[in-house]
């Protein structure tokens, strides 16, 4: 049972563009959000992050949405600069559900930007 | 400063042979978590540490995976007997002391089994 969904394996986005990168999850006690980005052979690194009590986080390039009633969240990257080609990745936990130290992960998505 | 560091970074092993993998956190990170990545696949939970007790370990495969953690530091995760499906990216992450919120993850140690 996935928790956590990136339905989009890939996206290809040209170079300046927006990239517009989007998650769904299913278990309603989540109300924390963060989007992580992965290169080949290294780890994660965070990206951005939202509380359930808002609807947008804003840091620079990158914004994410969150429709809590659709239990949908989407990270926009604009500008989009071929630096961002990459694996992101969507995660989710319950700070308020006594498990706030668990991260559940979608699977995530490509995204390649051309020049 | 320093990230979270993991060693080794790849290891071959051959079936039914113990390994054991490394993790530093980030100095002043009390709660440390490790992560399995197959391929194809997200990052699955198996065990969080908050300081040296591992309060949840219901994400660990089987009996055959173990880890520890001592000093409030590093941590060792280690897998008896391994099977071929035990193949993955290991990783490690830790977070500050305030709990919850993003947790930053080390490089990985990519573990094949033949």
């Amino acid at each position: 049972d996935q928790q956590v969904k990136q339905n989009s394996p890939s996206l290809s986005v040209q170079e300046g563009r927006i990239s517009i990168l989007n998650c769904d999850y299913t278990n309603s006690m989540f109300d924390y959000f963060l989007w992580y980005k992965k290169y080949p052979a290294e780890g994660p690194t965070f990206l951005i992050s939202i509380s359930s009590i808002k609807d947008k986080n804003e840091d620079g390039r990158f914004t994410v949405f969150l429709n809590k009633s659709a239990k949908h969240l989407s990270l926009h990257i604009v500008p989009s600069q071929p630096g961002d080609s990459a694996v992101y990745f969507c995660a989710a936990s319950a700070l308020g559900g006594g498990s706030n130290y668990k991260l559940t992960f979608g699977k995530g998505t490509l995204l390649t930007v051309n020049p | 400063g320093a990230g979270v560091s993991q060693s080794p970074s790849n290891k071959v092993t051959e079936k039914g042979k113990d390994v054991e993998l490394r993790c530093d956190p980030i100095s002043g990170h009390t709660a440390l978590y490790w992560y399995r990545q197959s391929l194809g696949q997200g990052l699955e939970f198996l065990i969080y540490f908050q300081g040296n007790s591992a309060p949840d370990k219901s994400g660990l495969p089987s009996d055959r995976f173990s880890a520890e953690r001592t000093g409030g530091s590093v941590s060792t995760l280690t897998i008896q007997r391994t099977q071929q499906e035990d193949s993955a990216v290991y990783l490690c992450a830790s977070s500050p002391p305030a709990g919850g919120g993003a947790q930053y993850f080390g490089p990985g140690t990519r573990l094949l089994v033949l």
